[in-house]
């Protein structure tokens, strides 16, 4: 059981330069997640799915796309990188209903140039 | 909207001092209540969690009571060590749906 798992740990990108932030799950966890993590804001929500084929903005999504293929993974693609977006992104998954507690995966570390 | 607001850090101590982080939250209805904490170069891993008013939570020494007429969920330890060093977030899910609401992070340090 891995839990959730996150690739690349680390990300250096030019401004402009695309790429996918990979997250899987393999606990059968309807909900997945991103958030973002900077100094003094915690961790503000980015995307969220609670199933395969459904996904909804959060707070902070412009710039950012997700899909939801399957119940396993949640990649969550930079279309075209800004300095604003460098950031530590965190991937978190959890079943649906009250109270339940959400797992984290390890992060990465984006820089974007 | 719902919202988490926790005292600005960093939080500095010596080994075996008591320690409370204050956390306050608005929120519609009865959320539940966690307290996640991050070790240096990790991920968040749940510490503890309050569901209901009056809950406490409780793990590896700390402790939270929900506190519905204050709107509370403070953090206390008696006695700290080197090792809980780290980041510790209050967050918040609301009543309905999975998302979570996270206040800014203390940084705790604890020196030998």
């Amino acid at each position: 059981n891995a839990g959730v798992t996150q690739t690349p740990k680390f990300q250096v990108l030019k401004t402009g330069q695309s790429m996918t932030l990979q997250c899987a799950q393999d606990m059968n966890h309807e909900y997945m997640s991103w958030y973002r993590q900077d100094p003094g804001m915690g961790l503000r929500l980015i995307h969220y799915s609670v199933g395969a084929g459904i996904t909804d903005q959060g707070e902070v999504p412009n710039g950012y796309n997700v899909s939801r293929s399957t119940t396993e993974d949640f990649p969550l693609r930079l279309l075209s990188a800004a300095p604003s977006q460098t950031s530590v992104y965190f991937c978190a998954s959890s079943y649906l209903g009250g109270g339940d507690t959400q797992y984290f995966g390890p992060g990465t570390r984006l820089t974007v140039l | 909207g719902d919202s988490v607001t926790q005292m600005e850090g960093p939080v500095t101590l010596s080994e075996e001092a008591f320690l409370t982080i204050n956390c306050t939250y608005t929120a519609t209805g009865y959320p539940s209540l966690f307290w996640y904490v991050q070790y240096p170069g990790e991920g968040l891993q749940l510490l503890l969690k309050a569901t209901k008013a009056d809950d406490k939570g409780s793990n590896k020494g700390f402790e939270a009571t929900y506190r519905k007429e204050t709107t509370s969920f403070h953090l206390e330890k008696g006695s700290v060590q080197v090792s809980d060093s780290a980041v510790y977030f209050c967050a918040l899910r609301p009543l309905y749906g999975n998302k979570l609401v996270f206040g800014a992070g203390t940084i705790l340090r604890v020196k030998s």
